[in-house]
């Protein structure tokens, strides 16, 4: 099976809150990833949380991580239509030689957010 | 500040033929990354060089090869290309050991 595993779509309401959820499989994964992808675009890091939180927020972004489920969340509150967008899920592991940290993407989940 | 750059935006290549595609980090940036994103699918690590070195390597055939020069851009080459090889390309760079990496735009490969 995939390492990272994303549900494909998910369609909200715009104002209410979305939640996309994630499972990986690693469990020496480091770091935990959201990040968002615009379509034509490149990826824009949202925000990341080390495998020792369960907890973290950023403005209207709240990370849950449930480690030994090995599940990850991105709440977003208030959700506008400009979050309409694809957004991965990645995790990490602590480099062996140098370098840095490689993330492994899930295949992404798009989000659809309507008037 | 200047994002991660690459060049050039779009490419149509032929089947069997060659694509060089570049990058240029953030400024402070030594550590650069490649990936490939197949429509529908996630980004797939193909390579990461750091003082011109390869630091790591994903599951991509030979037809696949990476540089990285001085001033810690980089290129990325593609022999004898495959319909399967048409995707957006992306490249990140980061810190030495950092555990976040910045994307740019990245490039869309069409070969026909």
């Amino acid at each position: 099976g995939e390492d990272v595993e994303q549900s494909l779509f998910l369609s909200v309401r715009e104002g209410d809150s979305s939640v996309i959820n994630c499972t990986y499989t690693d469990s020496s994964s480091t770091y935990l990833y959201w990040y968002k992808q615009e379509p034509g675009a490149g990826l824009q890091l949202l925000t990341y949380i080390f495998s020792n939180m369960d907890m973290k927020q950023d403005q209207r972004l709240t990370v849950l991580l449930n480690k030994k489920d090995k599940h990850l969340s991105l709440r977003i509150a208030d959700t506008q239509t400009g979050d309409s967008a694809i957004y991965f899920c990645a995790e990490s592991q602590e480099p062996l030689s140098g370098g840095s940290y490689i993330p492994t993407f899930g295949r992404g989940t798009s989000l659809i957010v309507h008037p | 500040d200047a994002g991660v750059t690459q060049s050039p935006t779009h490419l149509i290549k032929t089947r069997g033929q060659h694509v060089t595609l570049r990058c240029s980090p953030i400024s402070g940036h030594k550590s650069v990354s490649w990936y490939q994103q197949v429509l529908g699918q996630g980004p797939q690590f193909i390579f990461q060089y750091y003082e011109k070195e390869e630091r790591g390597r994903g599951n991509f055939p030979d037809r696949f090869s990476a540089r990285q020069f001085p001033n810690y851009s980089s290129e990325l080459n593609v022999n004898a290309l495959l319909l399967g090889d048409s995707a957006l390309y992306l490249c990140a760079s980061s810190l030495v050991g950092q555990e976040t990496q910045y994307f740019g735009p990245g490039t869309r490969l069409l070969v026909l």
